[in-house]
């Protein structure tokens, strides 16, 4: 296994509602992305912490944000639900941002939300 | 364009038969390329590294075509629990960009 941990496993919520989903990195990986995979998609990247400040952001709007914290916990948090985040979201960490060439990233084993 | 372009299959292959597929992507400043291999319902697994000069690992062999910009991987022997999503990764700098997978079904 990973060591990379996700809450909740699954999740059903409805439009205009609010969701924070969670991560818990392997101790001493520095930095958690977050990715969006919706069915019969690859993978999305959503953005990338890196100590607790956002260190990239792939192309989706502001009502996606995140936290990381100082104990390798990280939230994602989405505001104003739309039908279209019904979506499996999978964070990842690794020791350092991939743009300093760290190229292992540890996958959890995601938050499936269904948005009504 | 998407960054990362994969052949979806399914590629449906009876055991012991060799199965072969590519990607390309569009970023020709991409540094590192990976296979990963997801199964139903589950996280991305990382199956493999790709170099320029191309590697094996076990019955597992990647290849890279930096000028074409073209990924390979090819399965020998395949098995029954070879059956899984194959994505194509490239790292483009801070982020890993996917492909939308290749679905491969190997039968009994």
């Amino acid at each position: 296994e990973t060591g990379v941990t996700q809450s909740p496993t699954h999740l059903i919520k409805t439009r205009g509602q609010q969701v924070t989903l969670r991560c818990s990195s392997q101790s001493g990986h520095n930095t958690v992305s977050w990715y969006q995979q919706a069915l019969g998609q690859g993978p999305q990247f959503i953005f990338q912490y890196y100590r607790e400040e956002e260190n990239g952001r792939g192309n989706f709007p502001p009502r996606f944000s995140g936290l990381q914290f100082p104990n390798y916990s990280s939230e994602l948090n989405v505001n104003a639900l739309e039908l279209d985040d019904s979506a499996l979201y999978l964070c990842a960490s690794s020791l350092g941002p991939l743009s300093a060439g760290t190229d292992t990233q540890y996958f959890g084993p995601g938050t499936r939300l269904t948005v009504l | 364009r998407k960054e990362v372009e994969q052949d979806p299959g399914p590629f449906n292959v009876p055991e012991g038969a060799t199965v072969a597929f590519n990607c390309t992507y569009s970023n020709s400043a991409s540094q590192s390329f990976f296979w990963y291999r997801q199964d139903c319902r589950k996280e991305p697994k990382l199956l493999m590294s790709v170099y320029s000069s191309g590697n094996e690992d076990g019955r597992f062999t990647a290849q890279l075509n930096r000028a074409s910009q073209y990924i390979s991987l090819l399965i020998r022997d395949s098995k029954l629990s070879d059956s899984a999503t194959y994505l194509c990764v490239v790292n483009d700098d801070y982020k890993l960009s996917f492909g939308a997978g290749t679905t491969v079904t190997v039968r009994a």
